[in-house]
């Protein structure tokens, strides 16, 4: 069993839609999570950033994390084209960036 | 929010060529920089942890003499892939952390360098 699994996709909504993307894990220790976005052929930039249990609401996005499922989820509101890309979780028993561990992505198509 | 630049975005070289690849942090000391591989529809691979003025940490499987990674100082370090071969080519991605910048352990990514060895 990977530490961390995602859903690869890809996954196709319409504009407007609400995404659901999430991630699951095995490493109990893990105590921060977070999201990057990952456009085409550039570097993931940092969406959410959350510390152990609960939800985090930024604009059209929040992130839940239930520890005791193992389970983090990454919610998109109104959904837009713009929103098309790569969403990579990640996350670490430490605040320590050498320890972090990405899933693998979920392709994310928003369609005008 | 601190900004990591990374060069050249794209590079193509022979096999047996090196290729340096750098990664600077534009608005922040780095004392921490971090060199990931990524290969299509895959996730982020750490190859290496590097801090500024001392040897760079390999992970497992990561040949130290195929990748050389330097952080000479708090703003810049460079990864080079010596005698590419075509099994190389892949998509290199920095990151970097610094003390007062972020959130504690935040990562702030570079572009990434697209290697092809032909």
């Amino acid at each position: 069993q990977k530490e961390v699994e995602q859903d690869p996709g890809p996954l196709s909504v319409p504009e407007g839609a609400i995404v659901s993307l999430n991630c699951t894990y095995s490493n109990s220790a893990f105590q921060y999570f977070m999201w990057y976005r990952q456009y085409s052929r550039k570097g993931p930039e940092l969406l959410m950033y959350t510390y152990s249990s609960g939800n985090k609401e930024d604009g059209r996005f929040t992130a839940q994390v239930d520890k005791s499922s193992k389970y983090i989820s990454l919610f998109i509101r109104d959904s837009q084209p713009s929103d098309s890309a790569t969403y990579l979780c990640a996350m670490s028993a430490s605040n320590y960036g050498q320890n972090f561990v990405f899933g693998p992505g979920t392709r994310l198509s928003v369609l005008p | 929010g601190a900004v990591v630049s990374q060069h050249p975005s794209w590079v193509i070289c022979k096999s047996g060529t090196s290729v340096k690849i750098e990664c600077r942090s534009l608005d922040f000391q780095a004392t921490t920089m971090f060199w990931y591989r990524q290969f299509p529809k895959q996730s982020l691979m750490l190859m290496a942890t590097s801090n500024e003025g001392s040897k760079a940490t390999y992970e497992q499987g990561v040949e130290k003499d195929k990748f050389l990674i330097n952080h000479a100082s708090l703003t810049l370090s460079t990864l080079t892939v010596t005698s590419a071969h075509p099994e190389d080519s892949s998509f290199y991605i920095c990151s970097a952390s610094g003390i007062s910048v972020g959130r504690i352990g935040e990562l702030f990514f570079g572009e990434g360098s697209r290697l092809t060895v032909l």
